[in-house]
């Protein structure tokens, strides 16, 4: 059993195109995080959720839009998709948000626009 | 703003010989865990280290956290060629999440 999943595993798609990135967990966590990883291999958070509200919201570009529509869930939508967007996307959970909860890895979506 | 610096970048070593990764913060840190991300794969967790002057032992590989929790360092011996990957120490600061460091790939000659 995978504890936290990813679709699609690979993306590749025109600049302007507007895509989504589903993430799953079976762990019965709490917090669901969207990672960014570029090509230097720089892991940056984007998002967290927990309990289904929006609890982090670093510095990202109002294209994207996370969606939870349940504990279990988190959606990633991008919007009008630039260059810039390529890199592995993430998605984590963990117990919860308190200081001390190891996070689980799905295993990434490589999105590459062209 | 927080952050957590790691060095080296790079790192390449003869299969066999240790290898050690240094992770800084800029301000003291609640706790800090270290992941590895094999090629092509997921960062996975390895450990946290949360006293101050921690030390903990995973067969081959040590793991400190500084006296004043604001630097912390991942000590392998003996390196084999399954260690190949690049690891990340994470700082929480307190503030529900994780800032993770720069990253030190490891790259091991057979």
């Amino acid at each position: 059993d995978t504890a936290v999943s990813q679709t699609p595993k690979y993306l590749v798609t025109q600049m302007g195109n507007d895509k989504s990135i589903k993430c799953e967990q079976n762990l019965g966590h709490d917090t669901m995080y969207w990672y960014k990883q570029d090509s230097k291999k720089f892991l940056k958070i984007m998002f967290s959720y927990n309990n289904k509200e929006l609890i982090i919201n670093e510095t990202v570009p109002n294209r994207f839009s996370p969606k939870s529509p349940d504990k279990a869930h988190l959606n990633l939508h991008i919007n009008s998709l630039e260059l810039g967007d390529s890199a592995v996307y993430f998605c984590a959970s963990s117990v919860g948000t308190s200081r001390g909860y190891e996070q689980y890895f799905g295993p990434g979506t490589r999105l590459t626009v062209t | 703003g927080q952050q957590v610096m790691q060095i080296p970048q790079y790192q390449h070593v003869q299969e066999g010989e240790d290898f050690t990764t240094y992770c800084n913060s800029s301000t003291t840190l609640s706790n800090i865990q270290w992941y590895k991300q094999r090629p092509g794969g997921h960062p996975v967790f390895l450990i946290q280290l949360v006293k101050s002057g921690e030390v903990k032992k995973q067969k081959r590989l040590t793991f400190q956290f500084g006296e004043a929790k604001k630097n912390s360092s991942l000590h392998i011996t003996a390196t084999q060629t399954t260690d190949v990957g690049t690891y990340f120490c994470a700082g929480d600061f307190g503030n529900e999440k994780l800032t993770f460091g720069t990253g030190t790939r490891l790259t091991i000659i057979p």
